[in-house]
């Protein structure tokens, strides 16, 4: 079946714009994850979803970044008033849920540069 | 929070030669150690887990080994091939979704 899914594969911006991206997972799969990958570096955990409700948010960096998730799907990830630090590759996985289902799907990423 | 530290950040074997990474992790309720491998320009897979009863994991070429008392887990890579030049991520995790990664190891494979 189709794997996770994400969009834009790149995003350009200016600093100080908003930007969205959004995430697809695996149908089926009720809890997703953002993470943070910056060059050379390994993947920092952003967010986790369980449904439509975030229970572990202690990722995200500042107030400026936000995620929702509807209909127990697709996730969005916002960043409000980028700054060039936030210029990173965004991961999005997802996992089937419940205690045996540990592997996490990930998605090809959204490479997102601020200017 | 926990922390999961990688080494080496770079590898370079010959072909045909064995590959280790090693990664320590600092809580000592961490249960669930992944090895994830990222080739250039895709996304993280996962190649193979640990659980913490178990000490030694091995799938083919690719086995894993955990040492809980010492807090460090390894991946050992025989016979390595072209095919397994790539980044590889160690993780691990406390609670069963959250995962804490290592920095990542270069591995480059001589021909």
């Amino acid at each position: 079946g189709a794997g996770v899914s994400q969009s834009p594969s790149n995003k350009v911006t200016e600093k100080g714009k908003d930007v969205e991206l959004r995430c697809d997972p695996i149908s089926g799969h009720t809890a997703l994850y953002w993470y943070r990958q910056s060059l050379g570096q390994g993947l920092e955990f952003l967010i986790y979803f369980q449904g439509n409700s975030a229970p572990d948010k202690s990722g995200l960096p500042s107030d400026r970044f936000s995620a929702e998730r509807t209909g127990g799907s697709v996730s969005t990830l916002t960043i409000q008033r980028t700054q060039q630090e936030d210029s990173a590759v965004y991961l999005c996985a997802s996992t089937p849920g419940g205690q045996s289902s540990y592997e996490q799907y990930f998605g090809p990423g959204t490479r997102l540069t601020v200017t | 929070g926990e922390n999961v530290e990688q080494h080496p950040s770079t590898l370079s074997v010959q072909e045909g030669d064995s590959a280790v990474i090693k990664c320590t992790y600092s809580d000592s309720a961490s249960n669930y150690f992944p090895w994830y491998k990222q080739e250039l320009g895709k996304r993280p897979q996962l190649i193979i887990d640990i659980r913490s009863n178990v000490g030694e994991k091995k799938d083919q070429r690719i086995a894993v080994t955990l040492n809980k008392t010492a807090k460090h887990f390894s991946l050992h890579i025989t016979e390595t091939q072209p095919e397994d030049s790539a980044v590889y991520f160690c993780a691990a995790s406390i609670q069963d979704y959250k995962l804490s990664f290592g920095a990542g190891t270069t591995v480059t494979v001589r021909a």
